[in-house]
């Protein structure tokens, strides 16, 4: 049973439009969640994250919204670049655990 | 500052061979781990350490072996390859405590078994 769940697995948007990743997890202890970003040949990279107290974080062009009623987070690129194009993992954690339980994964095409 | 160290970067193995995938880190970190990816399936955490002489299971442990003498390494190990251990493996680590929760990952070790 996958706690953690991308239900897309690809996104293709044109450069300068809005990405929206989407990511919905069923575990009601998770406080704590992130988004790491994997090119080809490279292990993940951390994105950024939101804790369970806020709804909603941002770092320059990346979003990241907390929906704790709907158990759904999403991450919004604004605007998308083609250097974005990568596979998101949406991850959780839940507080005093050390499994940081992740996603299936998300492609994200952007296209020039 | 290297960060996460894995090696090898690639391996072919034959069903039943033993290997040892290594993991270094550089930062003085406590927690380590180690994920597979597979297609459609995401990262799986399958051990981890929060400190020397510490290990403990992750979601899929079963035909892997850890151990975790020094702060620096965390081994994987593999006694009886399986053809299901086709994987690309990541060795993870981050700090340990309160709010420590962003984990540094290597840049993966592509194992094939035959």
């Amino acid at each position: 049973d996958q706690q953690v769940k991308q239900n897309s697995p690809s996104l293709s948007v044109q450069e300068g439009r809005i990405s929206i990743l989407n990511c919905d997890y069923t575990n009601s202890m998770f406080d704590y969640f992130l988004w790491y970003k994997k090119y080809p040949a490279e292990g993940p990279t951390f994105l950024i994250s939101i804790s369970s107290i806020k709804d909603k974080n941002e770092d320059g062009r990346f979003t990241v919204f907390l929906n704790k009623s709907a158990k759904h987070l999403s991450l919004h690129i604004v605007p998308s670049q083609p250097g974005d194009s990568a596979v998101y993992f949406c991850a959780a954690l839940q507080g005093g655990s050390e499994k940081l339980v992740f996603g299936k994964g998300m492609k994200l095409t952007v296209n020039p | 500052n290297a960060g996460v160290t894995q090696t090898p970067k690639f391996q072919v193995l034959k069903t039943g061979q033993s290997m040892t995938l290594q993991c270094a880190q550089d930062m003085n970190h406590e927690y380590m781990s180690w994920y597979r990816q597979d297609p459609g399936m995401g990262l799986r955490l399958i051990h981890y350490s929060v400190g020397a002489g510490i290990t403990d299971q992750g979601e899929v442990p079963n035909g892997y072996n850890v151990s975790r003498s020094t702060t620096e390494d965390f081994p994987l190990r593999l006694l009886s390859a399986a053809p299901s251990q086709t994987s690309v493996y990541f060795c993870a680590s981050r700090e340990q405590g309160a709010g420590a929760n962003v984990l540094t990952f290597g840049a993966g070790s592509r194992l094939t078994v035959l």
